[in-house]
């Protein structure tokens, strides 16, 4: 049972353009969150899907990001006109149902420059 | 806001000592706890999760949960080179909560056990 994927697991941008970071979850799992790690910082949580819909996103930053989950196919999270602020380590997350325990894929490490 | 603390660390123990990482949140509306390990460069592995007060073991770990001090640990007993990680402690609101579902995290324990 393959695990929580996430690609691309390194992506280099340049100020201005668009970062797309996609996230399959667990097989069998409908719920998906998003957290970003920034350089010597913890974890903080951005935004929780199930399939097509967005439950919560009161971590997200107002502008320039955006998350979708949909019927078909990975949840992306797209992050218009990077910043080098948005550099950081994007983690995706799975659970089976609310309230279980959320299993984390491997990242994709942000670069802008 | 909510918070979770932990101690930054580094906490450094000899090989084969016992490990204590602490972890306070603010929430008193937290129901599940979860400790999670992450190797640098690497993405967050969980290790345990408990529910209830008391203490709960799984191998070589422990979690301890006291809702009353809203308190919650981890003990690592016979430490490993390889337990040599960043330890985050994770906190999850109750069912009917308005932010039931996302996790909170602290800010990590680096721990080192030297050989």
């Amino acid at each position: 049972n393959a695990g929580v994927m996430q690609n691309p697991r390194h992506l280099v941008r340049r100020r201005g353009q668009e970062a797309r970071l996609r996230c399959s979850p667990m097989k069998g799992h409908s719920h998906v969150y998003w957290y970003r790690q920034l350089p010597e910082e913890g974890l903080k949580f951005m935004v929780y899907l199930q399939k097509e819909n967005i439950i919560d996103e009161s971590g997200m930053p107002k502008e320039r990001f955006s998350a979708e989950f949909p019927k078909e196919g990975p949840s992306i999270l797209r992050i218009q006109q990077v910043v080098r602020g948005d550099s950081a380590a994007y983690f995706c997350a799975s659970s089976p149902i609310l309230g279980e325990t959320q299993y984390f894929g491997p990242g994709t490490r942000l670069l802008v420059l | 806001q909510k918070e979770v603390e932990q101690n930054s660390g580094p906490l450094s123990v000899p090989e084969g000592a016992i490990a204590s990482l602490n972890c306070t949140y603010s929430d008193r509306g937290s129901q599940s706890f979860f400790w999670y390990r992450q190797y640098s460069g690497k993405s967050p592995e969980l290790i345990m999760f408990i529910y209830s007060n008391g203490d709960k073991e799984d191998g070589r770990f422990t979690a301890q949960l006291n809702k009353a001090s809203q308190y919650v640990s981890l003990l690592i007993r016979d430490s490993q080179p390889s337990d040599s990680a960043t330890y985050l402690c994770a906190v999850k609101e109750g069912a009917g909560g308005t932010s039931y579902g996302k996790l909170t995290f602290g800010q990590g324990t680096i721990l080192t056990v030297h050989p």
